[in-house]
């Protein structure tokens, strides 16, 4: 069983959605998570980063940590086309320990 | 601002041969890492260091070796390419501290093996 999963998609929705996407997770040690948005042929890039539970908001984007069921969510409000890439979940242990693991990532496309 | 820089962004090997994958930043980071991205797998991190002189294996080591000399660069070496090192390779850099600092990526060297 890998440590962190995630729904590979395809994901398409029409322009305007409100996009959900999730990971799960199972090493109770983790305590930074992260979404990294990767476009076609380019590197991840950060987009949300949270530490234990809650929820952060940041634009059209929220993401939510739930540590009790290992589960974190990123929703993308009134999707545009501009928001069609790969969405990669990561999480670490943190307290200066830098190794990162990544979900497989989601593709989600935004069709106009 | 040139970030994460590597080179060369597209290569193709013949089973066998040797090469170096090139990583450097300009961002006075001291976590440099090396990963490689393959369909349904995600991310995988292949050598890490935390500081020049400093190297220490990840998740999928075997085939790789790493340096790091300076703190700007961190090189990877395939030492005798296999089909199975056709991948996606990519180079991140972070600070360090008790926090957990974000990774910034290069855009990749798309690597085929014949």
């Amino acid at each position: 069983q890998k440590e962190v999963e995630q729904d590979p998609g395809p994901l398409s929705v029409p322009e305007g959605a409100i996009v959900s996407l999730n990971c799960t997770y199972s090493n109770s040690a983790f305590q930074y998570f992260m979404w990294y948005r990767q476009y076609s042929r380019k590197g991840p890039e950060l987009l949300m980063y949270t530490y234990s539970s809650g929820n952060k908001e940041d634009g059209r984007f929220t993401a939510q940590v739930d540590k009790s069921s290992k589960y974190i969510s990123l929703f993308i409000r009134d999707s545009q086309p501009s928001d069609s890439a790969t969405y990669l979940c990561a999480m670490s242990r943190g307290g200066g320990y830098q190794k990162v693991t990544f979900g497989t990532g989601t593709k989600l496309q935004v069709i106009p | 601002n040139a970030g994460v820089t590597q080179t060369p962004k597209f290569q193709v090997l013949k089973t066998g041969q040797s090469m170096t994958l090139q990583c450097a930043q300009d961002m006075n980071h001291e976590y440099m890492s090396w990963y490689r991205q393959d369909p349904g797998m995600g991310l995988r991190l292949i050598h890490y260091s935390v500081g020049a002189g400093i190297t220490d294996q990840g998740e999928v080591p075997n085939g790789y070796n790493v340096s790091r000399s300076t703190t700007e660069d961190f090189p990877l070496r395939l030492l005798s390419a296999a089909p199975s090192q056709t991948s996606v390779y990519f180079c991140a850099s972070s600070s360090m501290g008790t926090g957990n600092q974000p990774q910034h990526f290069g855009d990749g060297t798309r690597l085929s093996i014949l």
